[in-house]
């Protein structure tokens, strides 16, 4: 089955600094990857997806992403975090297995220290 | 407003009873997901409609069902309810190809 890992709980930075989000992944075939992200007492909102084409991918409020096929990384980054940035971030692959259902990951929490 | 709504958006409610959410999906979207979001397990995949039929079993409890009408709206049941079944729960629609999903808001379900 297709999944993705998220391996640390909680990411602190500070305001201003760069601000990475980590994700690993692992399928069969070719990946479609997505980054979303949940405010306190919000639905998920999408972030950014990977389908093909260029390695780094562009999103919403100033988010990027690195697909990196030799390490099955999907790294979320955003070179100068805001303390609005504070949220839960999950990190998501569709399963062409699973009638395309996207498995996500735990989720982590990130907090921007102003 | 991302499209998918869901209501209630709170519900606080007794063990042994039964509750009923509703999702009506983003318009010309197809498929409704539902997920379970509580402090400890995440969010658990519940069940997955497409058009009105079931094309996927997640981590659901036999006390839960779902259903998707003709209009393509979703309900979840949930029966003899446990304080364990309090969490967050999600509806997404989809419609297909590499889109991936919407998120309503959820329903906040306290189990008292």
């Amino acid at each position: 089955a297709q999944s993705v890992a998220q391996p640390e709980d909680q990411v602190n930075v500070a305001e201003g600094n760069p601000l990475t989000v980590k994700c690993t992944y692992s399928v069969s075939g070719n990946p479609y990857l997505f980054w979303y992200v949940q405010y306190p007492n919000r639905g998920l909102q999408f972030l950014l997806k990977y389908i093909t084409g260029d390695n780094l991918v562009k999103g919403s409020y100033g988010f990027e992403a690195e697909f990196n096929k030799s390490q099955t990384s999907f790294h979320l980054k955003k070179p100068s975090a805001l303390v609005s940035d504070s949220a839960l971030y999950f990190c998501a692959v569709r399963d062409p297995y699973g009638n395309n259902r996207l498995a996500f990951g735990k989720g982590n929490q990130v907090v921007v220290i102003p | 407003d991302s499209g998918v709504t869901q209501t209630p958006k709170h519900l606080i409610t007794a063990t042994g009873q039964r509750v009923t959410l509703r999702c009506s999906p983003r318009s010309g979207d197809l498929s409704v997901y539902w997920y379970q979001q509580s402090l400890d397990q995440g969010l658990q995949f519940l069940i997955q409609y497409y058009n009105g039929e079931e094309r996927a079993k997640g981590n659901i409890l036999e006390r839960f069902s779902a259903q998707q009408f003709p209009d393509l709206h979703s309900e979840l049941n949930l029966s003899s309810l446990e304080l364990g079944d309090s969490a967050l729960y999600f509806c997404a629609s989809s419609s297909g190809g590499d889109y991936g999903y919407t998120f309503g808001s959820g329903t906040r379900l306290t189990v008292v």
